[in-house]
């Protein structure tokens, strides 16, 4: 969707090392999401975001942490990074208006080595 | 604990006929409910939603059904095409809206046959 955006698309990283993806949006919503999807497990919550500063914890946030600076960016950051997280992250984007449909971003796919 | 429960991880149906896919809940909470498709290399996409306050949902050749004593909704596709085929995703919302997240279920792979 043209109006959230993911970088990088794929990264590949070694274990230990600090990794940030980027989540930027173009529709001035409130709300971002990070989620992470692994076979098995469909889409599970790590972080969210319901305004600038204003974060909150999902069902899987060991090991990771965010920043929302401004309304459009919001950063998700492997601080160690391991092999448990790679994944494909996708960050999502809402208004909570009309239907509550999330826009998801594409995607990035992490591997850690 | 899975909240939310999909469990078809796959399923096949021929072209023109009716796709019915599933999904359970077990959290009493949820009063809101969302389908979303999935193709790979892209994110999802939404689908179809419904409120706890109604029983069915349509938009076009999509309708979603609640059972809200048995904690089970459905979606149907009528007629299934060739691009039907992807992973659909349920999910859920127990705060009116979501902001807090939606809880998804694991997925189910719909493959559509010729």
């Amino acid at each position: 969707d043209a109006g959230i955006t993911q970088s990088p698309r794929h990264k590949v990283t070694e274990t230990g090392t600090p990794v940030t993806l980027r989540c930027h949006q173009t529709e001035n919503h409130r709300y971002m999401y990070w989620y992470r999807q692994d076979p098995g497990h469909g889409l599970r919550l790590i972080h969210y975001s319901y305004g600038v500063k204003d974060t909150d914890k999902g069902e899987v946030s060991d090991g990771y942490s965010v920043s929302r600076s401004k309304t459009e960016d919001f950063l998700l950051t492997l601080e160690s990074a391991t092999s448990s997280q790679t994944s494909v992250y996708f960050c999502a984007i809402s208004d909570l208006q009309g239907n509550y449909g999330y826009t998801f971003g594409s995607g990035t796919r992490l591997t850690v080595v | 604990d899975q909240q939310v429960k999909q469990n078809s991880p796959s399923l096949s149906v021929q072209e023109g006929r009716i796709s019915i896919l599933n999904c359970d809940y077990t959290n009493s909470m949820f009063d809101y409910f969302l389908w979303y498709k999935k193709y790979p290399a892209e994110g999802p996409t939404f689908l179809i939603s419904i409120s706890s306050i109604k029983d069915k949902n349509e938009d076009g050749r999509f309708t979603v059904f609640l059972n809200k004593s048995a904690k089970h909704l459905s979606l149907h596709i009528v007629p299934s095409q060739p691009g039907d085929s992807a992973v659909y995703f349920c999910a859920a919302s127990a705060s009116g809206g979501g902001a807090d997240g939606l809880t998804f279920g694991k997925g189910t792979h719909l493959i559509i046959q010729p």
